[in-house]
């Protein structure tokens, strides 16, 4: 089975700021990866797969990059909504998702 | 509009069997394949298990392969999660969510999920 590793778990950040998530696959994964979102109470929502390609409606300050076993989600300027729960999920093998990382406010 | 609204959570004593549905609209649901996700309370998501479009093909996590069941009724657009042998650390919400086309169980995300459903493994 794929594991995925997702760094860091938890993360303190400002309205504004950029941040960047990472995510590390035991094995290439193809760029098959995904990022969600998920608040508390909340289904997880999917915004980027494909490694870059941004869910229609999710806003254009989301990017991901990477390629073979290691993968990113930059958030370019952060906005209050953004505080969140941020799951990376691999879909080249059945799936398996990273731990999350916890986005809060700083 | 899209729309998965699970149902059947509740309460039961280890040892004991459930069945979860997840009640489908908005899209042509024999076409797609499902799959059944969890999340144990304050932990992350967990991939259960999967089913193709044609319900001939099913995977399972080794956390619950032999004791739950995945199958589907396309023609009430219904997926179900059959749970026996339930176990304390299956307490957990439980996500319905829309993978990709037709009869592959993989290679695509989860662009639709449900509301979930909460599951409660407590004498």
């Amino acid at each position: 089975d794929i594991q995925m590793t997702q760094s860091p778990s938890s993360l303190s950040a400002s309205v504004g700021d950029r941040v960047t998530i990472t995510c590390r696959a035991s094995q290439g994964i193809s760029n098959s990866l995904a990022w969600y979102q998920q608040k508390p109470g909340k289904a997880p929502k999917l915004l980027l797969y494909a490694a870059s390609r941004l869910e229609s409606g999710v806003p254009s300050r989301f990017s991901g990059s990477g390629s073979g076993t290691d993968y990113t989600l930059t958030i370019s300027s952060l906005q209050p909504e953004d505080f969140a729960t941020y799951y990376c999920q691999q879909y080249y093998s059945t799936n398996t998702f990273g731990q999350g990382t916890k986005l809060e406010i700083k | 509009e899209v729309q998965l609204l699970e149902s059947g959570g509740g309460l039961v004593q280890p040892g004991g069997s459930l069945r979860l549905s997840c009640a489908a609209s908005g899209f042509t649901f024999s076409s797609y394949a499902m799959s059944w996700v969890r999340q144990a309370p304050g932990k992350g998501l967990e991939w259960v298990s999967a089913i193709s479009g044609s319900g001939g093909s099913t995977y399972y996590a080794d956390s619950v392969k032999g004791r739950f069941t995945i199958s589907r009724d396309n023609s009430k657009n219904t997926l179900y999660l059959q749970m026996n042998s339930l176990r304390a650390e299956d307490t957990a919400v439980y996500y319905c969510a829309k993978s990709g086309p037709g009869d592959i169980l993989t290679g695509y995300p989860f662009g639709y999920w449900g509301q979930g459903t909460l599951v409660t493994v407590s004498s």
